[in-house]
C-alpha cells in the first residue's frame, strides 16, 4: 500500500521569508510525486509534480520541491513566501506501475503572515 | 472557459432520502473521479471512470454509486445517505495521458454534504 505523511498540520512563515512545507511518502516502485494547493472555499489546483530526472522540480507561483529517494521525501519549498501563498496544500504519490489512484497527504495549512 | 462543475456546492439532508451530486466538466476529457475530503484524512478517492460506461472502485467506494453514460457527465449517487458520509467532496478530471501517467488533475469546487 502507498502512504503520505505531512508531519505539520500548520507551517507559519513571516513574509518575505523562505518557507518549507514537508512531505515523506512509502510506494512500491517508483514513486511519481505531486503537489497541490487548495484556496478556501476552491477546488484543489496542481502546483507540480516528480516523475522522473532532475530531482528538484520547478512549478506554479515560485514554488519547487526536491526529490530525494533515501530519505522518501518531496518537500515543497519558496525562497520567498507571499501573504497569497497561505493556504491547504497536499502531497501526492502514485507508484509508476499499478494502481492509477493517487493517495493524498492529510495536509498542510500554509499561513503567511505580513 | 475550462472547468469542472459540481451541483449543489451545498446540501444538508437527512438519513436514508437518496440524493446525487452531479459534475460535469466541459474539456472532454476522458478521466473523471470522485474524491472525499475529511479533516485529518486529506482526499480519499471514492470512484474513477476512465471513459464512458467504464468504472471501478477507489478506496472508499462504500455506500455511494457512480454512472458514466455521458462523456461529460459523472455524477456521485448515494442511496441512503448516513451521517458518516458526512463531507466535502471533489469532483475531478482529465486527459487520459495525463490521468495515466502525471495524474495531474482538474477539481471542481466541491460540494459540502450534511447528513443529519
Amino acid at each position: 500500500a502507498q502512504s503520505v505523511a505531512q508531519p505539520e498540520d500548520q507551517v507559519n512563515v513571516a513574509e518575505g521569508n523562505p518557507l518549507t512545507v514537508k512531505c515523506t511518502y512509502s510506494v512500491s516502485g517508483n514513486p511519481y510525486l505531486f503537489w497541490y494547493v487548495q484556496y478556501p472555499n476552491r477546488g484543489l489546483q496542481f502546483l507540480l509534480k516528480y516523475i522522473t530526472g532532475d530531482n528538484l522540480v520547478k512549478g506554479s507561483y515560485g514554488f519547487e520541491a526536491e526529490f530525494n529517494k533515501s530519505q522518501t521525501s518531496f518537500h515543497l519549498k519558496k525562497p520567498s513566501a507571499l501573504v497569497s501563498d497561505s493556504a491547504l496544500y497536499f502531497c501526492a504519490v502514485r507508484a509508476d506501475t499499478g494502481r492509477r489512484a493517487l493517495t493524498f497527504g492529510s495536509g498542510t495549512r500554509l499561513q503567511v503572515q505580513p | 472557459e475550462a472547468q469542472v462543475t459540481q451541483n449543489p456546492r451545498y446540501l444538508i439532508t437527512v438519513t436514508g432520502k437518496k440524493l446525487t451530486v452531479t459534475c460535469s466538466q466541459n474539456m472532454n476529457h476522458e478521466y473523471m473521479s470522485w474524491y472525499r475530503q475529511d479533516p485529518g484524512l486529506g482526499l480519499r478517492q471514492i470512484y474513477y471512470s476512465m471513459n464512458v460506461e467504464v468504472t471501478d472502485k477507489g478506496d472508499v467506494p462504500e455506500g455511494y454509486k457512480v454512472s458514466r453514460k455521458e462523456k461529460r457527465n459523472f455524477p456521485l449517487i448515494l442511496e441512503s445517505p448516513s451521517p458518516n458520509q458526512t463531507s466535502l467532496y471533489f469532483c475531478a478530471s482529465s486527459p487520459p495521458r495525463l490521468a495515466e501517467i502525471y495524474n495531474e488533475q482538474f477539481f471542481g469546487p466541491g460540494t459540502r454534504l450534511t447528513v443529519l
